[in-house]
């Protein structure tokens, strides 16, 4: 692995149904967040985790969870999907030793709740 | 409260200048940086300000100013890979996040 990575790449769903986006990075990096991005509303922070074992609630969390066991994984979890949450989802990292970091991107999954 | 504009959409000519601007209203300020993102690509960085003037790198220049709640990102000898869009993000005081919607660059020949 190099640098980070998301699956799937793409996902048809049906509403109600449970589903988790996967999220890992291999650069040791601190923090990483998850996003969603819309077409017409940019980047829109759903959660972060500023280091393993802690969490935090962004601009758009409602309907969403997430986990941070360790370093390399963040798991983004829908518990019962529902349509409004078709987006494409980019999970990112910086190393936020303190000062604002570069954050590096996955590919993106591209959700279709139907 | 604390907001961040872009332009929607520019067009520019290959080989030409193009400057995009990026206002914010914000309590306070810890750093603005700008991102290109290629259609179904993912955002990579492009530039980092904190301190007022203009950082250089290659055919790409950021520029800050704080007291005016401006920055742009000026971009020569257009090549058609410039075709992107270009999001402007904003750390405020709390190091909270605040993305602009992105200017979508179109290049023609």
């Amino acid at each position: 692995i190099a640098g980070i990575t998301q699956a799937p790449t793409s996902q048809i769903l049906a509403a109600g149904r449970r589903m988790t986006l996967r999220c890992t990075q291999d650069m040791r990096h601190n923090a990483m967040y998850w996003y969603r991005q819309d077409l017409g509303l940019g980047l829109r922070l759903i959660h972060y985790s500023n280091t393993a074992g802690t969490t935090g609630k962004g601009e758009v969390p409602d309907g969403y969870s997430v986990s941070r066991a360790n370093t390399d994984d963040f798991p983004l979890t829908l518990a019962s999907a529902v349509p409004s949450q078709t987006s494409v989802y980019f999970c990112a990292s910086s190393r936020r030793d303190g000062p604002p970091d570069t954050q590096y991107f996955g590919p993106g999954t591209r959700l279709t709740v139907l | 409260g604390q907001n961040i504009d872009q332009p929607t959409e520019m067009t520019a000519t290959e080989g030409a200048i193009v400057q995009i601007n990026c206002t914010y209203q914000t309590s306070g300020f810890n750093g603005l940086f700008w991102y290109q993102q290629h259609a179904g690509e993912a955002p990579t960085f492009l530039s980092y300000n904190v301190l007022d003037g203009l950082e250089e790198k290659g055919r790409f220049s950021s520029f800050l100013s704080r007291s005016k709640g401006y920055s742009y990102l000026l971009l020569k000898e257009l090549q058609m890979k410039d075709s992107a869009s270009y999001l402007c993000l904003l750390v405020d005081s709390n190091y909270q996040l605040i993305w602009g919607a992105g200017t979508k660059l179109i290049i023609k020949p």
